[in-house]
């Protein structure tokens, strides 16, 4: 089954405590990005990768960092998390092949940062 | 510079009637991706459609259809007989394929849209 899975779904952790949130495909598929959710603001894109190696920020990407060291996996990685970075986060994969640019979304991770 | 309004913060209707969710995009781009999707209570993101910028058909899916027009840069979405599974929250989304390569991607702030039995 084609799928984005993220983990951990959940996450209450406190202000500075390193964290990392794991999002794999198994689509072969060549864009990965991050987004979070906030009330009212839809989603907005924090990094975005367009193939191994290949990274650029969204619009939100103080406070994150990413890597993609293999094609499936894009892990999204707070070094020093904050209160205000509480959200609901979500990953997607999408294609560039038959252009059909629908983007694949994982389940999400709520984060709580307290 | 991108952006995606959907000036209805929520909407409420009752069961069987149409309701039609607005969204207006900028973009200074020739080429870019339109999108509608769908986040029901439990929270995933469901894909409904996708327009290009050179693709102006209106498309109709079962009780779904989309307007999409260029001329005022709207691309909105109507549901036909509206039945209380239809409750979520809509995005509206633009993409535009980046220099580097990737997609940068802007999602309106959605449309809360609550059907009533």
């Amino acid at each position: 089954e084609a799928q984005v899975t993220q983990n951990p779904r959940y996450l209450i952790t406190v202000t500075g405590k390193k964290l990392t949130v794991t999002c794999s495909q198994n689509m072969n598929h060549e864009y990965m990005s991050w987004y979070r959710q906030d009330p009212g603001l839809g989603l907005r894109q924090i990094y975005y990768s367009m193939n191994v190696e290949v990274t650029d920020k969204g619009d939100v990407p103080e406070g994150y960092k990413v890597s993609r060291k293999e094609k499936r996996n894009f892990p999204l990685i707070l070094e020093s998390p904050s209160p205000n970075q509480t959200s609901l986060y979500f990953c997607a994969s999408r294609s560039d092949r038959g252009r059909s640019y629908e983007q694949y979304f994982g389940p999400g991770t709520r984060l709580t940062v307290t | 510079a991108q952006k995606v309004t959907q000036a209805q913060t929520e909407i409420s209707v009752v069961e069987k009637e149409d309701v039609t969710l607005d969204c207006v995009y900028e973009t200074r781009d020739t080429t870019y991706y339109l999108f509608w999707y769908k986040q029901p209570p439990s929270g995933e993101l469901v894909f409904l459609i996708r327009r290009n910028s050179f693709d102006e058909q209106n498309e109709i899916s079962g009780r779904y259809s989309w307007n999409f027009q260029k001329s005022t840069s709207s691309f909105n979405f109507t549901i036909t007989a509206s039945q209380v599974v239809d409750s979520a929250v809509y995005f509206c989304a633009l993409s535009e394929k980046k220099r580097t390569g990737g997609f940068k991607t802007i999602f309106g702030a959605g449309t809360r849209l609550f059907v009533k039995a």
